[in-house]
């Protein structure tokens, strides 16, 4: 499961350092976003999800902002560990009936120890 | 922690030859997916699957592909004809419905190459 690409923005911080890894989205009916993390050779892991209706949501170490008006997410990681290495993806659901997400480019964070 | 499974893990096969490959959702989840990671790029919808039927595809999910939910806890996806762009990892994927949207839980793929 390479998402490993020749092209994918990278994101270099110190371990204990804060991380802001940033995401534009097209589609303004989008109403439900996902960031999801994904180490080489793994599957997408769910990190923090945001529903249209808030600008921003906390979980543990991480925290997600949505600015509706430039179509903007950000994904901010306290604290960087080592164990935080890895792209990360942003995800939509473009709030038509359905369920499926359309990813982004994806961003790779590389976390010095 | 219950997971979403995939197997196999890798698959090799010639190009025209047919595959399927398996996944085990979730048990208590209602909405099933296909997506495909080509090398390097972004992950792309296949399609998604509900109440025994197809409820979304893409572009990208044409003829050649079918999805099957054959009992009730394994659901597969079949290329009929492979080529050598389907190959790519193909990770599948649920989630429960509780009213809207809610996210997606993503088993370890299988990587698929086609020769």
């Amino acid at each position: 499961g390479e998402s490993v690409g020749l092209h994918l923005p990278t994101l270099s911080v110190q371990e204990g350092d804060n991380s802001i890894i940033n995401c534009a989205y097209s589609n303004s009916a989008s109403d439900y976003f996902i960031w999801y993390k994904q180490e080489s050779g793994k599957g997408p892991q769910f990190i923090i999800d945001i529903r249209s209706n808030m600008d921003k949501r906390q979980g543990q170490r991480v925290t997600v902002l949505l600015n509706k008006t430039v179509k903007h997410l950000s994904l901010q990681i306290a604290a960087t560990q080592p164990g935080d290495s890895a792209v990360y993806f942003c995800a939509e659901n473009p709030g038509n009936a359905g369920n499926m997400l359309t990813f982004g480019g994806g961003t790779r964070l590389m976390v010095k120890p | 922690e219950p997971e979403v499974t995939q197997t196999p893990s890798h698959q090799v096969t010639q190009m025209g030859q047919e595959v399927i490959l398996r996944c085990v959702p979730i048990s208590n989840h209602l909405y099933f997916y296909w997506y495909r990671q080509i090398l390097g790029q972004k992950v792309e919808f296949l399609v998604s699957f509900y109440n025994n039927e197809i409820s979304e595809k893409s572009e990208i999910f044409d003829d050649q592909f079918s999805v099957e939910r054959p009992d009730g806890s394994n659901f597969t996806l079949k290329i009929r004809s492979t080529k050598l762009e389907d190959s790519a990892m193909y990770f599948c994927a649920s989630s429960e419905r509780t009213g809207g949207v809610t996210e997606a839980f993503f088993g370890q793929g299988t990587r698929l190459t086609v020769v």
